[in-house]
């Protein structure tokens, strides 16, 4: 059973950090991208950051870049999103999902997280 | 960058009916490379559809989709009680970013 759990939501002030991190199992995590995706009050899904299956080549949403630094560590099976100068509008429910391609197959995303909270705010 | 647009914006059908939702590209999507997803509150989002038209593992043949280019629809016949959620195409492929569209409510009338 694929199985994707994240942590590190929270309130942070404006222009603080906060580190997401997914933990996941049920699967060789080394063999597939994993992305981050969130969903801000009242607006739909934004696609955040990707990470290749073997760490290199990530990208990110115009948005976030410049802010975010997507990681992946395959030996402990988490995938973490660093985000840093975080604004109001970064407010929103961060999912993690795997991709359904393998090694550099790109494709929908078939398994998420339930997704954790991070709320920007002074 | 690709953008998605999503019609309507809300949809009121009953249980028993059937319900098509719409998602166009500003531009060719390659390889039909279109996904439709569901989401219901305090869910994760649940794949559906994935290459425009195969259906994810687990998935009813009543959700069905189409569509290539630039059009592609999402079909879902004879409506469950558990179908009335948010439902989002979204573009995926070689080159980020993999845009969603906006989203359309499917609402219990």
């Amino acid at each position: 059973q694929f199985q994707l759990v994240e942590s590190g939501g929270g309130v942070v002030q404006p222009g603080g950090s906060l580190r997401l991190s997914c933990a996941v199992s049920g699967f060789t995590l080394s063999t597939y991208g994993m992305h981050w995706v969130r969903l801000a009050p009242d607006k739909g899904l934004e696609w955040v950051a990707v990470v290749p299956y073997d760490g290199n080549n990530k990208d990110y949403a115009d948005s976030v870049k410049g802010r975010f630094i997507i990681s992946r560590d395959n030996s402990k099976n988490t995938v973490d999103l660093l985000m840093n100068s975080l604004r109001p509008e970064d407010t929103a429910v961060y999912f993690c999902a795997k991709d359904r391609g393998a090694g550099l197959v790109w494709d929908a995303f078939d398994f998420w997280g339930r997704g954790t909270v991070v709320n920007v705010s002074s | 960058d690709i953008v998605l647009t999503q019609s309507p914006g809300t949809l009121s059908l009953s249980p028993g009916e059937s319900a098509t939702l719409s998602c166009r590209a500003s531009q060719s999507v390659g390889s039909n490379n279109l996904a439709w997803y569901q989401h219901k509150p305090g869910q994760p989002p649940r794949l559906l559809i994935y290459r425009a038209s195969s259906r994810a593992t687990g998935i009813p043949d009543r959700f069905s989709g189409r569509g290539s280019g630039t059009d592609f629809t999402l079909t879902i016949t004879r409506l469950e009680p558990e179908d009335f959620a948010v439902y989002y195409c979204q573009q995926y492929g070689r080159s980020p970013p993999y845009t969603f569209g906006q989203g359309t409510r499917l609402e219990i009338k």
